[in-house]
């Protein structure tokens, strides 16, 4: 099946800084791309959705200058957790799919944030 | 807007038994579903897809089942073994190409 690569896998950094998590498609195209955060023991819960070459559309209670998504191109989506806090360390992972109507959704491995 | 409900949460099983999980969604009219497995600590595999005109889809030991009409899905997996140990999530798009709306999980362990 096609493959989502998301780097890095586990980041911990200080409070304050911020953090890029990179999710690439590497053997298709994706105009859109989707960022998930999950909780412990939880579902993945959508955070925004991410468009190749427009803004990016978050969900309800995300807040965009916290969580920056950039879609320069169709194979590369990042996400930068800005001054970053203890309560945003969790899971993020992304996903990607390839074009066509009926095509599956593959993610990647996803990232385990921890601010201290 | 579609809800998933997935049942059971947690399902423990000795090996070899075969089990089922299930999947309810409240709006039949769907593009596909998807199930998905989630090991500790890592992303999302991709295990089967079914699309909306399908009524099952089998991939080795597993088999996926889709009941549009009373908002169904079952995931069958026959001779179970440690490895299946997981969570195994089921998820549908809202609209072609969009986002998925997933279930809670069922959280899968089978005893050696």
């Amino acid at each position: 099946g096609a493959v989502v690569s998301q780097h890095p896998s586990r980041v911990i950094c200080k409070s304050g800084t911020s953090v890029k998590i990179e999710c690439r498609s590497l053997d298709f195209q994706a105009t859109t791309m989707f960022w998930y955060r999950q909780f412990p023991k939880k579902s993945l819960m959508l955070m925004a959705t991410s468009n190749e070459g427009s803004k990016a559309t978050y969900e309800q209670g995300v807040e965009k200058d916290k969580f920056l998504i950039n879609h320069a191109s169709l194979t590369l989506s990042t996400l930068t957790v800005t001054s970053a806090h203890p309560e945003d360390s969790s899971f993020y992972i992304c996903s990607a799919k390839p074009p066509g109507q009926y095509t599956e959704a593959f993610f990647g491995q996803g990232t385990r944030l921890t601010v201290v | 807007k579609q809800e998933v409900t997935q049942i059971p949460a947690a399902l423990s099983v000795p090996e070899g038994e075969n089990l089922v999980l299930n999947c309810s969604f409240t709006d039949s009219a769907i593009y596909n579903l998807q199930w998905f497995r989630q090991d500790p600590g890592k992303g999302l595999t991709s295990l089967l897809l079914i699309q909306s005109s399908q009524r099952e889809q089998t991939s080795g030991r597993l088999n996926a089942s889709l009941d549009k009409s009373s908002g169904r899905s079952t995931l069958y997996i026959a001779a179970s073994q440690p490895g299946d140990s997981a969570t195994y999530l089921c998820a549908l798009p809202q609209t072609s190409g969009s986002r998925l709306t997933f279930g809670e999980g069922t959280q899968l362990t089978v005893n050696p």
